[in-house]
């Protein structure tokens, strides 16, 4: 079955503590996104990678890492969490991404991060 | 810049009523318009798209039509039922921006 896969869905941590949610995908996509989800503000893209090696911020980057050394795995990294990133995070992926503008976004199911 | 701009919800309806949910853009070329939907402790699952001016997605019976002239991509279904209720998310794509999200609420 073509899906996303995220974990872990579920995540609460306190301040500072480095945390990883990891993310993958099995359809051999080359674009993978993160987004965050908070009430009032819909989704906003936090990194992005369009291809292995290839990363680049979206509209929200500080206080996140990424890293793409596999085509499928696209790791969203904290590396010291605080409050305000509290928040409902999304992996999704696309064939292509970028200028490729009829590409469908697959998305995961969400990992729900509160820090403490 | 790039922007999408949809009406803030919830939105409350009855069983078979109409529906209609406004979606409005800004972007630099021509865009693809995508409308995804976000049921209750899911992922968005992509609902329509339509990739030029005057395309019109569909799927469910929900329909939406790219309007270049009025800049807008407005989701239209003619009778909503209960299972319908969920988020709904208006993006445009030539770098993936989304909307705040519509909450809309059936009830039976």
């Amino acid at each position: 079955e073509a899906q996303v896969t995220q974990n872990p869905r579920y995540l609460i941590t306190v301040t500072g503590k480095k945390l990883t949610v990891t993310c993958s995908q099995n359809m051999n996509h080359e674009y993978m996104s993160w987004y965050r989800q908070d009430p009032g503000l819909g989704l906003r893209q936090i990194y992005y990678s369009m291809n292995v090696e290839v990363t680049d911020k979206g509209d929200v980057p500080e206080g996140y890492k990424v890293s793409r050394k596999e085509k499928r795995n696209f790791p969203l990294i904290l590396e010291s969490p605080s409050p305000n990133q509290t928040s409902l995070y999304f992996c999704a992926s696309s064939i292509r991404g970028g200028g490729v503008s009829t590409d469908t976004q697959y998305f995961g199911p969400g990992t729900r991060l509160t820090v403490l | 810049g790039n922007s999408v701009t949809q009406m803030e919800g919830p939105v409350t309806l009855s069983e078979e009523a109409f529906l209609t949910i406004n979606c409005t853009y800004t972007a630099t070329g021509y865009p693809s318009l995508f409308w995804y939907v976000q049921y209750p402790g899911e992922g968005l699952q992509l609902l329509l798209k339509a990739t030029k001016a005057d395309d019109k997605g569909s799927n469910k019976g929900f329909e939406a039509t790219y309007r270049k002239e009025t800049t807008s991509f407005h989701l239209e279904k003619g009778s909503v039922q209960v299972s319908d209720s969920a988020v709904y998310f208006c993006a445009l794509v030539n770098k993936f921006y989304f909307g705040s999200g519509t909450k809309l609420n059936v009830k039976p």
